[in-house]
């Protein structure tokens, strides 16, 4: 079964607000990665986050993780047009599991 | 600097018959992985592998074959193909657990 499991699956804002995604995961984790992905194109990786890191940082994007709930948010400031795509968490089990396993992922629609 | 390229974009398949789809990247990654997206399934995982020679089973490895003769190729085989089996289907590398996937364009396979 899959590891992570992306909420809401749908979103639609404005232009401007911010955008909160999350992803809860069943088993113990050594790493989450959150990934987009544009209509029709691959993924494109965005953060990861390490399972003893609590919040992380990059440009527009804050991802937070919570091992004790076994759930990672990911939140999307001042959100544009262009920030329109699906977003999946991906997560790699702990104990030497080689494995990536993605969610079912949150479409984001960002209206002009 | 190519990436990840798959092989062939787009291709119809009639029940039965048979096909293998190339993956090739040229960033001398150990992992590389194979995945099918279906609408509302997100990414499920078919096989991957971790080095030149390996292969190992994923989510969903039943009715597809692979393998690694060359550290940049890892081929993802159809036996006998079955309309279940229509997806899109991306490859993907990376240095292994914890790092980055970085994924191909996808192939669109529809079997008829």
């Amino acid at each position: 079964s899959q590891q992570g499991e992306e909420d809401p699956q749908a979103l639609s804002i404005q232009e401007g607000e911010n955008a909160t995604m999350n992803c809860s995961y069943k088993t113990s984790i050594n790493n989450l990665q959150w990934y987009r992905q544009n209509s029709g194109r691959g993924l494109v990786h965005l953060i990861l986050i390490r399972s003893n890191e609590r919040e992380k940082h990059s440009g527009r994007l804050r991802v937070t993780l919570d091992t004790s709930k076994k759930s990672s948010s990911l939140l999307i400031t001042a959100s544009r047009a262009a920030d329109t795509a699906s977003y999946f968490c991906a997560t790699d089990a702990s104990g030497g599991s080689e494995k990536l396993v993605f969610g079912k992922g949150t479409k984001l629609t960002v209206n002009p | 600097n190519a990436g990840v390229t798959q092989t062939p974009k787009f291709r119809v398949l009639k029940t039965g018959q048979s096909m293998t789809l190339l993956c090739a990247q040229d960033m001398n990654h150990e992992y590389m992985y194979w995945y099918r997206q279906d609408p509302g399934m997100g990414l499920r995982l078919i096989h991957y592998s971790v080095g030149e020679g390996t292969t190992a089973k994923g989510e969903v490895p039943d009715g597809y074959n692979v393998s690694r003769l060359k550290k940049q190729n890892f081929l993802l085989g159809l036996e006998s193909a079955a309309p279940s089996q229509t997806s899109v289907y991306f490859c993907a590398s990376g240095t292994g657990v914890p790092s980055y996937a970085f994924f191909g364009q996808g192939t669109r396979l529809t079997v008829v």
